[in-house]
């Protein structure tokens, strides 16, 4: 079992509606958990970390995290065609030690117009 | 701005060439990390430090190896690269109190 399982996609979605992305985790001793954008071609960036259980909102993007179900989702609303990329879902397990991210393969999103 | 510079950002090699590549960051964080990005397989640790001449391997660290003898300096080195490390290879500090990551804008090489 992997350690961070995402589906890859791709997911379409029309432009003006809800993208939900999800991913789940095999370390139930997790604590930390981050959601990345990244642009073809372009490095990885932070759009959200989440810590505890429940959501974690800013702007249009809205982070859920369950640690008893061990997975976590991102929800992008009014979805923009700029939205378009792969979304990595990143874990900090306790039994890798600490310090030290496991990513997902990621899931590709593309907003349809 | 995370302050990190990589370099080379593309580099085309021979297989049984040593390379290096080389991670800079200006904002003094302890901790620095190595990806390899493949098609398929996401990002995936090949090794990091967690202070001068502090390191560690990470998940697919065979046939790579690391210094960090400054601060703001971390080389991988491939002493003889394969067509197997044809990749994109992307550093990351972390941010102390948070965990978060932050890359830089990644290396590309191709060994022929």
């Amino acid at each position: 079992q992997k350690e961070v399982e995402q589906n890859s996609g791709p997911l379409s979605v029309p432009e003006g509606a809800i993208a939900s992305l999800n991913c789940t985790y095999s370390d139930r001793g997790s604590q930390s958990f981050f959601w990345y954008r990244q642009y073809s071609g372009k490095s990885p960036e932070l759009i959200m970390s989440i810590y505890s259980n429940g959501d974690k909102e800013d702007g249009r993007f809205t982070a859920q995290l369950n640690k008893a179900s061990q997975y976590v989702s991102l929800l992008i609303r009014d979805s923009q065609p700029s939205d378009s990329a792969t979304y990595l879902c990143a874990v900090e397990p306790v039994n890798s030690g600490n310090e030290k991210l496991t990513f997902g393969t990621g899931t590709r999103l593309t907003i349809i117009p | 701005d995370a302050g990190i510079t990589q370099s080379p950002r593309h580099k085309v090699t021979e297989t049984g060439t040593p390379v290096t590549l080389r991670c800079h960051q200006t904002e003094n964080h302890r901790y620095m990390y190595w990806y390899r990005q493949d098609p398929g397989h996401g990002l995936r640790l090949i090794h990091y430090s967690y202070g001068v001449k502090d390191t560690d391997k990470g998940e697919v660290s065979d046939g790579y190896s690391v210094s960090r003898s400054k601060t703001e300096d971390f080389l991988l080195t491939l002493e003889s690269a394969t067509s197997s490390q044809t990749s994109v290879y992307f550093c990351a500090i972390r941010a102390s109190l948070t965990g978060e990551l932050f890359f830089g804008e990644g290396s590309r090489l191709t060994v022929l």
